[in-house]
């Protein structure tokens, strides 16, 4: 039940793109992704909604594949500040007050100069 | 400014004993939750409260109680039981709702080691 994440763990040099990949086997209603800093609490990066659109936030930018179950984060340009380890949490359930919240394991993302 | 509190940052634990860690929110939030970070691990749920009163086990339970007498604070106590406690803390508070959907906002943490 527990999402997978893919890659585990990818080093980019600066400017360089990347794509993390987050998969369910059960329906989603929503998918929040984290990014999480050696040593300090998850921050919160965006959401996407059952039904809705692409979302972005700077050049950092993720969609959900309501059909394939999956939602992938999109990191472009990388920065040194993009380092850390990336989670997707994803709300399995429907509309109403009976959903789940389910973390993923985690991708290690370490941007080098 | 609004936020989520823990403490205290670090906390040593002795054989046998029972140790709470706390974690307080002002941003009005109905619900908060207590996860387990081991090292190079992601988030285990332990313990969720969706309003005053009222909080449901989470995935790794068994060794932890918690209360949730106000709103505002949601205490977790590590208890004897717990053989392997030593893990970075968090708490984080939610306020479920059309737009936010639960997104979770977590507090610096606590972490717990054994002497």
């Amino acid at each position: 039940q527990q999402p997978v994440q893919s890659p585990q763990a990818v080093i980019l040099r600066e400017g360089e793109d990347a794509v993390i990949n987050c998969s369910s086997s059960k329906a989603l209603y929503s998918v929040h992704w984290y990014r999480q800093k050696h040593g300090e609490a998850p921050v919160f990066l965006m959401i996407l909604l059952k039904g809705g659109e692409q979302k972005g936030h700077e050049k950092i930018s993720a969609s959900f594949n309501e059909k394939k179950q999956q939602s992938s984060l999109y990191l472009t340009a990388s920065q040194l500040s993009y380092s850390g380890t990336y989670f997707c949490d994803l709300s399995i359930g429907d509309a109403g007050n009976n959903r789940k919240l389910i973390w993923g394991l985690g991708t290690s993302l370490a941007v080098n100069p | 400014d609004g936020g989520i509190t823990q403490s205290p940052k670090y906390l040593f634990r002795k054989e046998g004993q029972n140790v709470t860690l706390s974690c307080e929110q002002n941003l009005n939030h109905d619900a908060m939750y207590w996860y387990r970070q081991d090292p190079g691990q992601g988030l285990r749920l332990i313990y969720y409260s969706q309003i005053v009163n009222d909080f449901q086990k989470g995935d790794i339970a068994e060794g932890y109680s918690v209360s949730r007498e106000k709103k505002e604070s949601f205490p977790l106590t590590v208890t004897s039981a717990q053989k392997n406690p030593t893990a970075f803390y968090l708490c984080a508070s939610s306020s479920p709702g059309q737009l936010t959907q639960e997104t979770q906002y977590f507090g610096p943490g606590t972490r717990l080691l054994v002497l």
